[in-house]
């Protein structure tokens, strides 16, 4: 089994709908995160979390929320779907000793969205 | 705001030569700067940290230097192989230790 799961890993839906999208971990990390691939965009940082009580905003965090429901799970809602919120998501993990030595992300396979 | 640039354009490369991609940013100064292999549909995997106080890392066939006056990251792979055709992204981190990612480089690397 892979280290962090994401799921669903593909998922189409229409505009206006409320999507989650969940991340678990088994790596035992505490820092989790969500990221956005665009092409010709790269990764963009929407929330990250140090730890079960603490929540941040990434770079484009707008028409987003999370829940760290548990130190292994993070999840990413999108309350009201629109289509420029059609990309492929991936989580990612740390913790606090690694970061400290090679700030090493661990990610997880992504899921796809596509919101028409 | 932070930019961080990587050749958009695709490196293509014949097979044992060596591929050098580039990684320049502005408005920025960060502690350390990673590199990550991206393949297609997967997500990226990290290979290489170099810290702002070092000029130059090495792993097996990779190297990677850093020149902070020139606001620069440059990243080798010698003796490349086709399975080394991957999008190569670059990703400095500040303080929070959390990496802001460039667009990444497509490397293809023929037989």
């Amino acid at each position: 089994d892979a280290d962090v799961t994401q799921t669903p890993r593909n998922r189409i839906t229409k505009t206006g709908k409320r999507i989650m999208l969940e991340c678990s971990q088994t790596k035992g990390h505490d820092r989790m995160y969500w990221y956005r691939q665009d092409p010709g965009l790269g990764l963009r940082l929407i929330y990250y979390s140090f730890d079960v009580k603490d929540i941040n905003k990434g770079e484009i965090s707008d028409g987003y929320s999370v829940s760290r429901q548990a130190q292994a799970k993070f999840s990413l809602s999108l309350e009201s779907a629109i289509p420029n919120q059609t990309a492929l998501y991936f989580c990612a993990t740390s913790d606090f000793q690694t970061t400290r030595n090679t700030g090493e992300l661990f990610f997880g396979e992504g899921s796809r969205l596509t919101v028409l | 705001s932070q930019k961080i640039e990587q050749n958009s354009e695709a490196l293509n490369i014949q097979e044992g030569k060596t591929a050098t991609l580039t990684c320049n940013y502005t408005n920025y100064s960060p502690a350390y700067l990673q590199w990550y292999r991206q393949d297609p549909g997967r997500g990226p995997v990290f290979l290489l940290l170099i810290r702002e106080n070092e000029k130059e890392k090495r792993k097996e066939r990779l190297k990677v230097t850093f020149d902070t006056t020139l606001k620069q990251s440059l990243f080798h792979i010698t003796a490349s192989q086709p399975a080394d055709s991957a999008t190569y992204l670059c990703a400095p981190a500040g303080g929070s230790y959390i990496p802001t990612f460039g667009r990444g480089t497509s490397l293809i690397v023929h037989p």
